[in-house]
């Protein structure tokens, strides 16, 4: 057990539909991480967010956002949802971090898979 | 532009043999490699990392060996037991609190 927790586990929606995906991390991390998995495909970078603020972006389309909040859980919101939405979504966290101590691994939860019909 | 390369999508194995799963990179900020399995239906499982001040390191059967002037990582199993059999990802970040950029994975079978 990682320790970070993602709920659902499962979801299956229709097309343009909306998603909330929820992820508590490991406790006293602040760091939270979003990745997609598509297909067997790699992890893909969706976003950072330390301690409440958004601290970087990678691949995320306009019709997802997220938040991190002041409970340091974080939610991934996807709308308009199209088939090739379908993936694997997986939260990871990491320790806090500062210039002293470094960098840090993520632990990954166990994802949502969400299949859009 | 793949930032973080697994070049070979599989990789077999005997049991007890040692495996070598290799990574390539070309951003030259990174300066923290991860190494992390991953079994189907489930969440990437942390295995070992290295910071660039380093050019190895061990824990247990795992080991990480990196070549910062090639920008190239390999993590070393040995024995390789059945139980390996998995997805492996590298990934890599570039300065503290940065998000970790992954590879798309080799699959290794350790054949019994």
């Amino acid at each position: 057990d990682s320790g970070v927790t993602q709920t659902p586990k499962h979801l299956i929606t229709a097309t343009g539909q909306r998603v909330t995906l929820r992820c508590s991390p490991r406790s006293g991390d602040l760091s939270v991480y979003w990745y997609q998995q598509s297909l067997d495909q790699g992890l893909q970078f969706l976003i950072q967010y330390y301690n409440g603020e958004e601290r970087a972006k990678g691949n995320i389309l306009e019709r997802f956002s997220a938040q991190q909040f002041p409970d340091l859980h974080s939610e991934l919101n996807l709308s308009s949802l199209e088939l090739g939405d379908s993936a694997l979504y997986f939260c990871a966290s990491s320790a806090n971090l500062d210039e002293t101590g470094g960098n840090t691994e993520a632990f990954f939860g166990q994802g949502t898979r969400l299949t859009v019909v | 532009d793949q930032q973080v390369k697994q070049n070979s999508p599989s990789l077999s194995v005997q049991e007890g043999r040692i495996s070598i799963l290799n990574c390539d990179y070309t951003n030259s900020m990174f300066d923290y490699f991860l190494w992390y399995k991953k079994y189907p239906a489930e969440g990437p499982t942390f295995l070992i990392s290295i910071s660039s001040i380093k050019d190895k390191n061990e824990d247990g059967r795992f080991t990480v060996f990196l070549n910062k002037s090639a920008k190239h990582l390999s993590l070393h199993i040995v024995p390789s037991q059945p139980g390996d059999s998995a997805v492996y990802f590298c990934a890599a970040s570039a300065g503290y609190g940065q998000n970790f950029v992954f590879g798309p994975g080799t699959r290794l079978s350790v054949l019994p």
